[in-house]
């Protein structure tokens, strides 16, 4: 199975900085991938999928990029409400799997 | 508007079985694929299986696929997901959510989630 590797682990950021994420498959999903923040007590929520598509409702300020085997996804000036953890998810071939995510801490 | 609405929070004993349900409204259900996600507390998300209802077939991660099943209702646009032989480690909160799209399976509605506990 495709194996996703998120870094860090844990981010410590104030409002207003530019925060970049990291994700790495153990092979190519080319661009079957997602990402999702999800927060305490609730439902992950689609953020991008194509690697950099912004789902409906998305604010700008969440951007993907990368193909293949690297990802990144960057929130160009954190806002409060984006702390929670982030994953990303490819779904290049069965089985799907999620990275181990990244938490996102305001500082 | 889609939404998936999950069936409560369950406590079941180690090695009986659990049924959770996921009901579908607002939109199409029959050919969107309905994919179940498990979560351990204070850990990560981990995907179990799908099912397409219209063409009722199902794909399992392979740890999941001995004592998983998972099944659909197209005329009440429910999905179910039952897990046998349950062991303490099953304890989690169990997700449906639904592909993005044909061909994406990416997942933009979820339920709210169900907690089931297996507790002696």
């Amino acid at each position: 199975e495709i194996v996703l590797t998120q870094s860090p682990a844990t981010l410590s950021v104030s409002p207003g900085e530019r925060v970049t994420l990291s994700c790495r498959a153990t092979e190519s999903v080319t661009n079957n991938l997602a990402w999702y923040q999800q927060k305490p007590g609730q439902a992950p929520r689609l953020l991008i999928h194509g690697a950099s598509s912004r789902a409906t409702g998305i604010p700008a300020r969440f951007s993907g990029s990368g193909s293949g085997t690297d990802f990144t996804l960057a929130i160009s000036s954190l806002q409060s409400e984006d702390f929670g953890v982030y994953y990303c998810q490819q779904y290049y071939n069965w089985p799907l799997t999620f990275g181990g995510g990244t938490k996102v801490e305001i500082k | 508007q889609v939404q998936l609405v999950q069936s409560g929070a369950e406590v079941k004993k180690p090695g009986s079985s659990v049924k959770v349900s996921c009901k579908a409204s607002g939109g199409a259900f029959s050919t969107s694929g309905i994919n179940w996600v498990r979560q351990v507390p204070g850990q990560g998300l981990e995907w179990m299986g799908r099912i397409i209802p219209i063409l009722g077939l199902a794909t399992f991660a392979q740890r999941f696929q001995d004592r998983v099943s998972i099944t659909a209702d197209k005329s009440t646009t429910t999905a179910y997901m039952e897990v046998s032989s349950l062991r303490f480690e099953d304890t989690a909160v169990y997700f449906c959510a639904r592909d993005f799209s044909t061909g994406s399976n990416a997942f933009d509605i979820w339920g709210q989630g169900t907690m089931v506990t297996v507790s002696s």
